[in-house]
């Protein structure tokens, strides 16, 4: 089954305490992205990557770091977490082919952080 | 800097009837925006997308308009059922790679 997975669904940690929010498609696609949704604001993208060693900012990048070093993973890395990254993390793809990009992005069941 | 807005937090209409939800942006022309649909703690699903060389986009009962001299998308509902109920997002590639969604809207559909 075509899908976006994400790990963990769930987690309480405390600041300061460095976390990872793994991601990882099985659809071959080479665009992934991480958004985060806060009542209110809708979700708001935070990093994305055109493809393998490819990340570029989002609008909201501060207090996060991501890596693509497989084109099926992309790790969400939290390293001094803070109680205003609690939210509600979604992780997306969408495949790109050269010369023409489809826009339609995939989207995995969500993880929601809480940071005491 | 660039926005999204969407007409309403929420929209509350009776079964059969046809829903519309208004999705406006200032500051950019983007060539193409995109609904989704998500239903409550779950991912947004994609639903339809229209590009600025459309003027409208069905599938079923969906609609969607794009009117870029008004920088306006309208996203219509016909014969609404209840288990349309859920938030509609709409987004639009702000540049590059960069998607921004709006805040959506909650469509409730009473039977």
């Amino acid at each position: 089954e075509a899908q976006v997975t994400q790990n963990p669904r769930y987690l309480i940690t405390v600041t300061g305490k460095k976390l990872t929010v793994t991601c990882s498609q099985n659809m071959n696609h080479e665009y992934m992205s991480w958004y985060r949704q806060d009542p209110g604001l809708g979700l708001r993208q935070i990093y994305y990557s055109m493809n393998v060693e490819v990340t570029d900012k989002g609008d909201v990048p501060e207090g996060y770091k991501v890596s693509r070093k497989e084109k099926r993973n992309f790790p969400l890395i939290l390293e001094s977490p803070s109680p205003n990254q609690t939210s509600l993390y979604f992780c997306a793809s969408s495949l790109s082919t050269s010369g023409s990009r489809s826009y339609e992005q995939y989207f995995g069941p969500g993880t929601r952080l809480t940071v005491t | 800097s660039q926005k999204i807005e969407q007409n309403s937090e929420a929209l509350n209409i009776q079964e059969g009837k046809t829903a519309t939800l208004t999705c406006n942006y200032t500051n950019y022309s983007p060539a193409y925006l995109q609904w989704y649909r998500q239903d409550p703690g779950r991912g947004p699903v994609f639903l339809l997308l229209i590009r600025e060389n459309e003027k409208e986009k069905r599938k079923e009962r969906l609609k969607v308009t794009f009117d870029t001299t008004l920088k306006q998308s309208l996203f219509h509902i016909t014969a609404s059922q209840p288990a349309d109920s859920a938030t509609y997002l709409c987004a639009l590639e702000a540049g590059g790679f960069k998607t921004i969604f709006g805040a959506g809207t909650r469509l409730f559909v009473k039977a």
